[in-house]
C-alpha cells in the first residue's frame, strides 16, 4: 500500500530564508508525485507535479522539488520564502491505484 | 463556475442524524473524489468515481457512509447515525481522466456532529 511521510510538521521562517520540507513514501511501483498547498481559507491548490523525466520539477511561485528514486523521496524547496507563503504544504503520491494518498502536512508559518 | 462546488459549506448535525454533502465537479472531469481531512491531518481518502460507478470505495470507514454519482456529474456523500467522530472537513475532489492528472479540489464541506 502507498503511504506518505512528512517529517516536518510545523516550520517558521523569516522572509527571505531557504526552505525545504521533507516527503518521503513508501511504495514498489512507478509513482506520480504532487505538492499540494492549502492557504489560509482556501481550496487545495497544486504548487507541482512529477510524472517522469526530469527529476527536478518546478511550479508555480518559484517552488521546485526534485524526485529521488533512490531515497523514496520528493522534498519541496524554495530558495527564498516570502510572507504570502505562510500556508499548508501537503505531499501525495500516487501509485497503480488512480488514487492520491497525502501526508500529514507542513504548516509553514513566514515572519517579515 | 469554473472549480468544483461543494455545498453547504459548513454543516452542523445531532449525534443519530442523516446528512447529505454535495459535490458539483468541474464540468467535463469524468473523475470525482471524497476526501475528509480531520485538524492536523491531510486528506484521507474515502471514495472515488469514474464515470457513474464506484471504482474505488475502500476508504469509507464503514456502511454508515455511503456516495452516489448517479448521472456522472454531481456526486453526494451519505451519512447516516452520525458520530461525533464524524466531525471533519469533508472535501471533494475531481480530473480528466484516470491516474497522472492533478487533482482539483472544492472548498469543502465543514461537518460538525453535536
Amino acid at each position: 500500500a502507498q503511504s506518505v511521510s512528512q517529517h516536518n510538521h510545523h516550520v517558521i521562517l523569516s522572509e527571505a530564508a531557504s526552505l525545504e520540507l521533507g516527503c518521503n513514501y513508501s511504495y514498489g511501483g512507478t509513482v506520480n508525485l504532487f505538492w499540494y498547498v492549502q492557504y489560509p481559507g482556501q481550496h487545495l491548490q497544486l504548487l507541482l507535479k512529477y510524472f517522469s523525466g526530469d527529476p527536478l520539477v518546478k511550479g508555480i511561485k518559484g517552488f521546485e522539488a526534485e524526485f529521488i528514486k533512490s531515497k523514496f523521496s520528493f522534498n519541496l524547496r524554495k530558495p527564498s520564502v516570502q510572507w504570502s507563503d505562510t500556508a499548508e504544504y501537503f505531499c501525495a503520491v500516487e501509485g497503480n491505484t488512480d488514487k492520491l494518498i497525502f501526508g500529514t502536512g507542513t504548516r509553514l508559518q513566514v515572519f517579515p | 463556475g469554473a472549480g468544483v462546488s461543494q455545498t453547504p459549506s459548513n454543516k452542523v448535525t445531532e449525534k443519530g442524524k442523516y446528512v447529505e454533502l454535495r459535490c458539483d465537479p468541474i464540468s467535463g472531469h469524468t473523475a470525482l473524489y471524497w476526501y475528509r481531512q480531520s485538524l492536523g491531518q491531510g486528506p484521507e481518502f474515502l471514495i472515488y468515481f469514474q464515470g457513474t460507478g464506484a471504482a474505488d470505495d475502500s476508504g469509507l470507514p464503514n456502511d454508515r457512509f455511503f456516495a452516489v454519482r448517479p448521472e456522472g456529474s454531481v456526486s453526494t456523500l451519505k451519512i447516516q447515525r452520525t458520530e461525533r467522530g464524524d466531525s471533519a472537513v469533508y472535501l471533494c475532489a475531481s480530473r480528466l481522466g484516470a491516474g497522472g492528472s492533478p487533482l482539483h479540489f472544492g472548498n469543502g464541506t465543514r461537518l460538525t456532529v453535536t
